[in-house]
């Protein structure tokens, strides 16, 4: 079945450290994105890739980085610039056609120790 | 400035009872409106979209959405409500002229009384 992976689940950060998150979708999508949600706030834009090899800032961009290298993948690096990077991290992605709608991945939970 | 208001941060309603969730929002034309829906710990599912045409959309669940040009309003509804709807409920609207940028609602959390 297709659909968007991310991985880890539950990830741990220590103080100063950065890491990664995976992102990975088989649904041939074009566009990808990366939320941020933090309880009663909804979900916020990091990041998005309308296309391989190039993406855009979203509103919460600082303190975190991304690559688009496949038209597969859409790692998300929280780096140690991200003074309160404890939060839910949601991949989603879309088709580049009229109106289609963006799915969703399972998420990955971010802790810092 | 482009928002989304979802007034009901706490419903709760009995099993088989009905339900409407309310979301307004604030654009400068008509966007597309989304509701999803999110389990714990788990991504946001789309229940249904509204792009044109009939302003009564049906989606997923047994959830149903009316948007009223009027009241820039865009409120979700379900008949009766089964134990398993408990969840977040997310309001989305996207610009038509925008195909990246979806601005969420803060969401409504349902409780389901046995």
């Amino acid at each position: 079945d297709g659909g968007i992976t991310q991985s880890p689940k539950y990830l741990f950060r220590k103080e100063g450290q950065n890491v990664t998150l995976s992102c990975e979708q088989n649904l041939n999508h074009d566009a990808m994105y990366w939320y941020r949600q933090d309880p009663g706030q909804g979900l916020r834009l990091i990041y998005y890739s309308q296309i391989v090899n190039d993406f855009q800032k979203g509103d919460i961009a600082e303190g975190y980085s991304v690559s688009r290298e496949k038209k597969e993948s859409f790692p998300l690096t929280v780096t140690s610039a991200q003074k309160n990077p404890t939060a839910f991290y949601l991949c989603a992605s879309r088709k580049n056609e009229g109106v289609q709608p963006q799915h969703f991945g399972d998420g990955t939970r971010l802790s810092i120790l | 400035a482009q928002s989304v208001t979802q007034p009901d941060i706490h419903i709760t309603v009995s099993e088989g009872a009905s339900l409407e969730l309310r979301c307004n929002y604030s654009y400068g034309a008509t966007p597309y409106l989304f509701w999803y829906v999110q389990s714990p710990g788990q991504g946001l599912q789309l229940l249904l979209k509204y792009f044109s045409g009939d302003t009564l959309v049906q989606g997923i669940k047994g959830f149903e959405a009316e948007f009223k040009r009027s009241q820039s309003s865009f409120n979700l509804r379900k008949p009766s409500v089964h134990w398993s709807d408990a969840a977040e409920y997310f309001c989305a609207v996207r610009a038509k002229q925008s195909s990246y940028k979806l601005i969420f609602g803060s969401g409504t959390r349902l409780l389901v009384r046995p």
